[in-house]
């Protein structure tokens, strides 16, 4: 198994450009989310998805958009690049019965926007 | 959810066990204890998690107290690899996503194991 895959590992992107994260797992996970990381801070939701066809706001949502068309892929799309958005970006995905093991998280992407 | 409260730094010697704490006081009956770590610049990689009673795997072993207030996860042998940012979370199943969204993960412990 693949695991969780996250495309790509570093990008660079001028204020104001638009790109998509791309996120896939292979373990047939309803749930799959993104995570941001800055220095000094822990790990802070973005978007989640229960299922396909499903997706709701995190802690952090604002300038992120997301869609799950399939239970394997989980995009995150910036808009509109800002500085603010250079950050370390993390995939994860997970069962949802009860008690089920953890997350599995991607290798992340470092996003620097300049 | 509960928040969770970690030292944030400890240091361990290479073949003795690590013993990291947590407190997690104000945890509900249906939030399961979950541990995670996270090496240098990788993704943080689940090592175990559990609800009232103690577990073992490959990996570490989870002490939880009865009263569920704390939890000590356990190395038994540290190794240099193991040197990495230990998170301790307080989660719901994720059945219960919804309310996962203000989950905060906190700064972790530092674990360095030394030669």
């Amino acid at each position: 198994n693949a695991g969780v895959t996250q495309t790509p590992k570093f990008q660079v992107l001028k204020t104001g450009q638009s790109m998509t994260l791309q996120c896939a797992q292979d373990m047939n996970h309803e749930y799959m989310s993104w995570y941001r990381q800055d220095p000094g801070m822990g790990l802070r939701l973005i978007h989640y998805s229960v299922g396909a066809g499903i997706t709701d706001q995190g802690e952090v949502p604002n300038g992120y958009n997301v869609s799950r068309s399939t239970t394997e892929d989980f995009p995150l799309r910036l808009l509109s690049a800002a500085p603010s958005q250079t950050s370390v970006y993390f995939c994860a995905s997970s069962y949802r019965r009860q008690g089920s093991a953890g997350y599995t998280f991607g290798s992340g992407t470092r996003l620097t926007v300049v | 959810d509960a928040k969770t409260t970690q030292p944030p730094s400890m240091d361990c010697a290479e073949g003795r066990a690590a013993n990291l704490p947590c407190n997690h006081s104000t945890i509900s009956g249906n939030e399961y204890v979950y541990w995670y770590r996270q090496i240098h610049s990788q993704g943080p990689q689940y090592i175990i998690h559990g609800l009232k009673n103690n577990e073992t795997n490959e990996m570490a072993s989870l002490i939880i107290t009865e009263d569920r207030k704390s939890s000590t996860l356990i190395l038994p042998h540290a190794t240099l690899r193991d040197t990495a940012v230990y998170y301790c979370i307080a989660l719901m199943s994720p059945r219960n996503a919804g309310n996962n969204r203000k989950l905060i993960w906190g700064l972790g412990t530092s674990l360095a194991v030394n030669p």
